[in-house]
């Protein structure tokens, strides 16, 4: 069974500590999966927040978040973490892992094919 | 950075009805690489639709997607109990993945 477990989240005051929020794989090669970070902030829609490729190479990050969240992996052990820095009361959110699919089309290229598993999310609150 | 407009915001229909989505993207995106999202209160999202108009394994055949260029829609042509939830486009170009915000279908 294609399976994400987050874990780590918890209650932080703003601008003081950090938080490493892990994600878990199993049922699929992850090292060739790329993955990313999304959260659900009470009341308001999905936000995508960062991306890493399946090598730990590229990543990307969301404008709101750039120089402050870190995204790694450990292809070892089937683990996706992003690490939360000076937290702001606005990143209190629901955040999730998700895998990218890649999907061979039109004869021969991969396109991205949307975000086919999910986590079940864990849970950040950012409040003095 | 690309921005994903949905709308309407919330939708209320009944079970039986015919759904209409809206995504409008501030600018052209390939239609590759736009997909749907159902998120029910509680749960993950779920992936519906990828390519503006495959459906994801699973997804039943009453969920359909179309468009191109900037004006893309999410279709569900008889609406089933389960379906009422909240629904999201994405699209991803240029090492950045945008939401749009999301419309609300309710129970009328």
């Amino acid at each position: 069974e294609l399976q994400l477990v987050e874990s780590g989240g918890g209650s932080v005051q703003p601008g003081v500590g950090s938080l490493r929020l892990s994600c878990v794989a199993s049922g699929f090669p992850f090292s060739t999966y790329s993955m990313n970070w999304v959260r659900l902030a009470p009341g308001k829609g999905l936000e995508w927040i960062s991306y890493i490729g399946g090598s730990g190479r590229t990543i990307y990050y969301a404008d709101s978040v750039k120089g402050r969240f870190t995204i790694s992996r450990d292809n070892a052990k089937s683990s996706l973490y992003l690490d939360i820095n000076s937290p702001r009361v606005e990143d209190t959110a629901v955040y999730y892992c998700a895998r990218d699919l890649w999907i061979r089309r039109d004869g021969g290229s991969y396109y991205w094919s949307g975000m086919d598993v999910w986590g079940q999310g864990t849970t950040v609150t950012v409040s003095s | 950075e690309i921005v994903l407009t949905q709308s309407p915001g919330t939708l209320s229909l009944s079970p039986g009805e015919r759904a209409t989505l809206s995504c409008r993207a501030s600018q052209s995106i390939s239609s590759s690489y736009l997909a749907w999202y159902q998120q029910k209160p509680g749960q993950a999202p779920t992936l519906l639709i990828y390519g503006a108009s495959s459906r994801a394994t699973g997804v039943p055949d009453r969920f359909s997607g179309g468009g191109s260029g900037t004006d893309f829609t999410l279709t569900i042509s008889r609406l089933e109990p389960e379906d009422f939830a909240v629904y999201y486009c994405q699209q991803y170009r240029s090492s950045s993945y945008t939401f749009g915000q999301g419309t609300k279908l309710e129970i009328k």
